[in-house]
Formats: structure tokens, C-alpha cells, sequence
């Protein structure tokens, strides 16, 4: 079964804490991974898209790493301002409409 | 800047009402996604349209429809709203083509509530 999984559910962090989230996937034929962050009564917004095996990504303190199983988030010293929910999507791998299949993202506090 | 614009942010509808609930995107994309999103569950994909009149069902359509008259719009319809459709209900839209750029954008959503 095609499917999206994020670790943890919840991280909670001092501000300066550097941490990684985890989304592991399982589908045939990775036509791209996206990272968003999702703040509180708000969309999604989007970070990232990963398309192989040893692509990176940065933004900030964000960077974002592919390989064939998985994707990891890795922040670097964070900030109470990164508080957020972190999702995780890749592509539906049948058809060819884009559709995206969503992990259930990892809730991420910073405390100062 | 990508927009996906969502008409309101706040609604709040009785049991029984039709609700319609509209969403515009300014990029040309072909795509465009309804989604509810609930605590514990995730985003769920109700509808989606890859063209105009032409929609496909997603995972969770049962009490809802949808309408893609013109490219830029797409609109969710309940045809009798009931309590358990009460959600964050999220439109996003997206190119259909393979390669690069294919990531999708989303609006601010709509928190409804159902009383």
C-alpha cells in the first residue's frame, strides 16, 4: 500500500536545539517528496521538493535530505518561531494527476 | 507569488443547509484539490478536478459535490450539511504535468462549523 509515515508526532525543543523529523514513504516509482509547514487555522505552506536519492534542500535553518525510503527534516538551532506542524506528501504514484498523499506530520514546539 | 484564495475563513451553517464553499487559484494550474483536515486524521482528499467539468472522487466524497466551471475556480458543495462535516476544509491546486514545479499550493482554509 502506498503510504506517508512522519516521526515523531510531537517534538518539543529548546530554543538552539538542533533535531531532524523523519518521513518515511512506500511508493513505487518517487516522482517528488514536498515538505510543508502548517501553522496554527492556517494552510499548509510549502517548503520543499525533493525528486532523488541524495538531493538536498536549505532554507534557513531547514534543510531537507531524500533517500530512497525516506526523508528527513533536520533543523539547526531553532527558533520559537519555527513552532509549527511539519508535513510530509509525495506524489500518488497511480495515475498521473499529481495527487499527493500526506503523512500526519510531526507537531514541532520551541521553547525559548 | 502563487495565490490560492479560499472566500471565507469562518462559517458557521445550520444542519440541513446547502453550503458552498469557493476557491480561486491566479497560476493557470490544472489541477485543483479539496481536502478536509481533521485532528488525528490528517488531510483527506475529498474531490479533485484535473480540467474543467471534469472531476474525479477522492477518498472521502460521500455527502459532498463539486463544480469546475471556469479553470481558475473550484467550488465544494454540501448538499446537506450535518454536524460531522464540521472541519478545516483546505483548497489546493497544482500543475499536471511530470518533472519539476508539480508541488502544490494551498489557500488559508475554511474553518466550518455545523450547529
Amino acid at each position: 500500500e502506498d503510504q506517508v509515515t512522519q516521526s515523531p508526532e510531537a517534538l518539543r525543543l529548546q530554543e538552539g536545539e538542533s533535531s531532524s523529523l523523519n518521513c518515511s514513504y512506500t511508493v513505487s516509482g518517487l516522482r517528488g517528496l514536498f515538505w510543508y509547514r502548517q501553522d496554527p487555522g492556517k494552510g499548509p505552506e510549502f517548503l520543499f521538493t525533493l525528486y532523488s536519492a541524495g538531493e538536498e534542500k536549505e532554507k534557513e535553518r531547514l534543510k531537507a535530505t531524500l533517500t530512497k525510503k525516506e526523508s528527513f527534516l533536520h533543523i539547526t538551532a531553532p527558533k520559537p518561531e519555527d513552532s509549527a506542524t511539519y508535513l510530509c506528501a509525495v506524489h500518488d504514484p497511480k495515475g498521473a494527476t499529481n495527487k499527493l498523499i500526506f503523512g500526519t506530520g510531526t507537531l514541532l514546539a520551541v521553547q525559548p | 507569488d502563487v495565490k490560492v484564495t479560499q472566500s471565507s475563513r469562518y462559517l458557521v451553517k445550520r444542519t440541513g443547509e446547502k453550503v458552498f464553499l469557493e476557491c480561486v487559484q491566479d497560476m493557470d494550474h490544472e489541477n485543483m484539490f479539496w481536502y478536509r483536515q481533521d485532528p488525528g486524521l490528517g488531510l483527506r482528499l475529498i474531490y479533485f478536478s484535473y480540467d474543467v467539468k471534469m472531476k474525479e472522487k477522492g477518498d472521502i466524497p460521500e455527502g459532498y459535490s463539486v463544480s469546475r466551471e471556469k479553470k481558475e475556480r473550484f467550488s465544494l458543495i454540501l448538499e446537506s450539511a450535518s454536524t460531522n462535516q464540521t472541519s478545516m476544509y483546505l483548497c489546493a491546486s497544482s500543475t499536471l504535468g511530470t518533472g519539476l514545479n508539480t508541488e502544490a499550493f494551498f489557500g488559508q482554509g475554511t474553518r466550518l462549523t455545523v450547529v
